[in-house]
């Protein structure tokens, strides 16, 4: 089956700190990933996505890959900012579909 | 453009109670979804349409939920005989459809369900 799997936080980081959140996951055919992020009372945004392997989605300073042989899809930022404090989640898409799979989130604090 | 929006926010009921959330999404998306989120989770798939057609349901909506989306636009969602264990944030997502792509789903801020 389809499965997302993600590092647990919370993850509590230092302000300009670099920032790794880990995303693994699991599916049938060849699926999109997408990176959502939800900021304290507030729903759901779209941070980044990728649809085919190899390719690299960025936005706000946040990158990650689409590593289709190591099925992983990790988010990087190389300096955090205190407002970058949220819950992260890590999701997918299996063409044909078009639900989404998320994983658990990941809180990720950040400390001026 | 003004994005998904979901009515009510918050709905608190008594356990047996009927309850209806609705969710309106940004006008040009044919494809609409509804998630339920609990505490510490990801989001999990409950349902979702092709316009007015709703073409898959997950096995987490048991027969006391129904939704609906008469006219390809709004959609409801209806918890009949509440338990608490539906207590949960609702979301709503839509988005663009074609070309057997996964476009990117849009959220609305979600209606927290608490069942006493």
């Amino acid at each position: 089956g389809n499965s997302v799997t993600q590092m647990e936080g919370p993850v509590t980081l230092s302000e300009e700190a670099f920032l790794t959140i880990n995303c693994t996951y699991t599916a049938t055919g060849y699926p999109s990933l997408f990176w959502y992020v939800q900021y304290p009372g507030e729903g759901l945004q779209l941070l980044l996505k990728a649809t085919k392997a190899d390719d690299k989605g960025s936005n706000k300073g946040f990158e990650a890959t689409y590593r289709k042989e190591t099925t992983s899809f990790h988010l990087e930022k190389g300096s955090v900012q205190v407002s970058d404090s949220a819950v992260y989640f890590c999701a997918l898409s299996v063409t044909g579909t078009y639900k989404y799979i998320f994983g658990t989130g990941t809180r990720l604090k950040v400390l001026a | 453009d003004t994005g998904v929006s979901q009515d009510p926010r918050h709905k608190i009921t008594k356990r047996g109670q009927n309850v209806t959330f609705r969710c309106d999404p940004i006008s040009e998306h044919n494809r609409l979804y509804w998630y339920r989120q609990t505490l510490g989770q990801g989001p999990e798939f409950l349902t979702y349409f092709q316009n007015e057609a709703q073409l898959e349901k997950s096995r987490l909506l048991s027969d006391r939920f129904s939704a609906e989306r008469p006219k390809g636009s709004f959609s409801t969602l209806e918890i009949q005989r509440t338990e608490q264990g539906d207590s949960a944030m609702y979301l709503c997502a839509s988005s663009k459809s074609g070309g057997g792509v996964s476009y990117e789903q849009y959220f609305g801020p979600g209606t927290r369900l608490t069942v006493t």
